[in-house]
Order: structure tokens, then C-alpha cells, then sequence
């Protein structure tokens, strides 16, 4: 497609309810990003996929958090039993080759309750 | 943890006015970036400065960057009231394999 699509755009989801974001990076990317932005925040690097291969998950926050992207192009970040404090929007971002700028998906902003 | 520090965190101005948004950072950078998100949706791409340049221009945008005081500035001119967003400075350490460490933005009010 001709940008980063993420989906749902909207989650809302009961305390300790499983949920699982999607994000579809442009096509031929390379490099895929993970990260959550909480309200009046800048985002924060939650996990790094080259390709299949996640070469960087030190931002994940706790172990209910995980990520995959299987065959290298669409990735699934999923929480298990949520917490409040999970509440975020989730970006998606990906670049073809690093060095020059990213390509941001909207995000899916997530709300526990 | 977020690296980047913008100043202001708010700042309102006129249109027709220019608008100059800082953004200090710790440590040593491959380049760094700028993005501005409208509110509710993701972040777009403004222009990147790389470790060995002082000054970059993109239309209306003016960016500097002074590594030996590890910060940089971003001048919007002739401000529209559609430049109201936040703006982000993000750092990246090396080209591809490091993620982007974020600011935590100035939110920008352009008054018609």
C-alpha cells in the first residue's frame, strides 16, 4: 500500500483481556518499529524487526507484551492481560533502509478499563 | 527513557509569524530527525540532519544543528494556522539498526 497501515484504529479492551495490534508496513520495507506513546508524550521504542529477525525487543515493558512478524512484512504486536497502565497509542513505523527517515503508521490507541 | 528534551513545550503564535522549536540531546548521533503529529495521528516525516551537517532547508523549514552542543533547532517561517501540531526532535545513534529516541514534543498553536 502507499503507507503504514495499523488496525484497529481503536481498542478497547476490559483488564486482563488479551489484545492484538497489526501493523502493515509499506511494502519491500525493511525495518519495522514498535512504539508506545502515552498522552502528552514523544513515543517510546518498544521492539525493532529486520525482516523477520527482531533484532531489538529491550523496549517491550514486561513479558506480557510480545511481537512477531513472521514472513518479514506484516507484524502483530500482542498484549496479554492488560493493565491500565497499558493504555497508550501504539505506533507502527517502517523505512526501506535506515538513515533516512520513517514512514509512521496512525497508530491504535488503546484504552483498558 | 526519552533522550531528546524540546523547548518550548508550548508555544502559540500568530500566523504570518515564525516559530523556532529546540531540542537538546545526550549523547553521540548519527543524524537527527524532526516529525510532527496532528492531533490523533501518527507521525510525519519533516526532515533528517545528519551528524556532519549545520543547516538543512525544507520549504518553509529551517533546521540547525550544533553537535558539540548536542542540539538542534527547528524554524517553521510565515506560520499557517495548518502548522498547528505537535513537533518532534528524535535522535537516531547509527544509520538502520537503532531505534529513534523521541522528545517530548512542543506543541505549536498557529492563531489565524
Amino acid at each position: 500500500g502507499a503507507g503504514v497501515s495499523q488496525s484497529p484504529r481503536y481498542k478497547v479492551a476490559k483488564r486482563g483481556q488479551d489484545v492484538a495490534l497489526r501493523c502493515d508496513p509499506i511494502s519491500g520495507h525493511v525495518s519495522l518499529f514498535w512504539y508506545q506513546q502515552a498522552l502528552g508524550q514523544g513515543p517510546e521504542f518498544l521492539t525493532y524487526f529486520q525482516n523477520e529477525a527482531q533484532l531489538d525487543k529491550s523496549g517491550l515493558p514486561s513479558d506480557r507484551f510480545f511481537a512477531e512478524r513472521p514472513e518479514g512484512s506484516v507484524s502483530t504486536l500482542k498484549i496479554q492481560r492488560t493493565q491500565q497502565e497499558d493504555s497508550a497509542v501504539y505506533l507502527c513505523a517502517s523505512s526501506l533502509t535506515g538513515g533516512a527517515g520513517y514512514t509512521f503508521g496512525s497508530g491504535t490507541r488503546l484504552t483498558v478499563v | 527513557s526519552q533522550q531528546g528534551e524540546e523547548d518550548p513545550q508550548a508555544l502559540s503564535i500568530q500566523e504570518g509569524e515564525n516559530a523556532t522549536m529546540n531540542c537538546s540531546y545526550k549523547t553521540s548521533i548519527n543524524n537527527l530527525q524532526w516529525y510532527r503529529q496532528n492531533s490523533g495521528r501518527g507521525l510525519v516525516h519533516l526532515i533528517l540532519i545528519r551528524s556532519n551537517e549545520r543547516e538543512k532547508h525544507s520549504g518553509r523549514l529551517r533546521v540547525t544543528l550544533d553537535t558539540s552542543k548536542k542540539s538542534s533547532s527547528l524554524l517553521i517561517t510565515a506560520s499557517r494556522a495548518a502548522d498547528t501540531a505537535s513537533y518532534f526532535c528524535a535522535t537516531e545513534l547509527n544509520s538502520g539498526n537503532t531505534p529513534l529516541v523521541f522528545g517530548k514534543g512542543t506543541r505549536l498553536s498557529v492563531i489565524a
